[in-house]
């Protein structure tokens, strides 16, 4: 069985303020996937990482997939209250009994204050 | 693109009620969805991947007479609880790939609160 460790379970943090939130398996993913989640609504993708090393920006947020992608963070510079929300990784395996399921981390509850 | 519709939003019934939740892929094909449970802010747990033309593969300690899977086209996967009670109280989630071979995202839909009274 795969395990997705996300750290930490909860943030509070005040506006301007930076953040990480990490990923950590023992096990390698052939791609790892971020999604935000608001209360009441699904997950919504917003990255998806492939190489090992790679790294991605999408405005304030910066993603990074370990280089023998077996973890993930997500670095947010300078959060805002709009960032408040669930944050979800969830590892993907492209093969084998376990193909095209999510093992997804515990979630990271953050909060953003004005 | 790769938009994902689940109905009914919010559902309240009494015990003993069977609920259906649909999940549709409104813009792609889905050769595979996959079905959801959530509490209250906690992560998703995976309780079934539905396979269309073919049985649904369930997860460990889900009772599949009790959750009830049907993925009859590509484009409609249905969850039916039967005889619900108050314990499958949740928010349930379904997701769909857009198919290739593992490394494509899935797209998840708005969910579905459960409320058993």
């Amino acid at each position: 069985t795969q395990l997705l460790e996300q750290s930490p379970q909860f943030l509070s943090i005040q506006e301007g303020e930076n953040l990480t939130v990490y990923c950590n398996s023992s096990s390698v993913f052939s791609s790892l996937q971020w999604y935000r989640q608001e209360p009441g609504e699904g997950p919504v993708l917003l990255v998806t990482v492939v190489t090992g090393g790679e790294v991605k920006k999408l405005k304030r947020l910066t993603f990074q997939f370990g280089d023998a992608r077996k973890d993930s963070s997500l670095h947010i510079t300078a959060a805002q209250p709009g960032d408040t929300g669930l944050y979800l990784c969830a590892g993907a395996n492209a093969g084998g009994t376990s193909y095209g399921k999510l093992t997804f981390g515990q979630g990271t509850i953050l909060t953003v204050h004005p | 693109g790769a938009v994902v519709s689940q109905h009914p939003s919010w559902v309240i019934c009494k015990s003993g009620t069977s609920v259906k939740i649909e999940c549709r892929s409104l813009d792609f094909q889905a050769t595979t969805m996959f079905w959801y449970r959530q509490f209250p802010k906690q992560s998703l747990m995976l309780m079934a991947t539905s396979n269309e033309g073919s049985k649904a593969t369930y997860e460990q300690g889900v009772e599949k007479d009790k959750f009830l899977i049907n993925h009859a086209s590509l484009t409609l996967s249905t969850l039916t609880v039967t005889s619900a009670h108050p314990e499958d109280s949740s928010f349930y989630i379904c997701s769909a790939e857009t198919g290739g071979y593992g490394n494509q995202p899935q797209h998840f839909g708005d969910g579905t609160r459960l409320s058993i009274l």
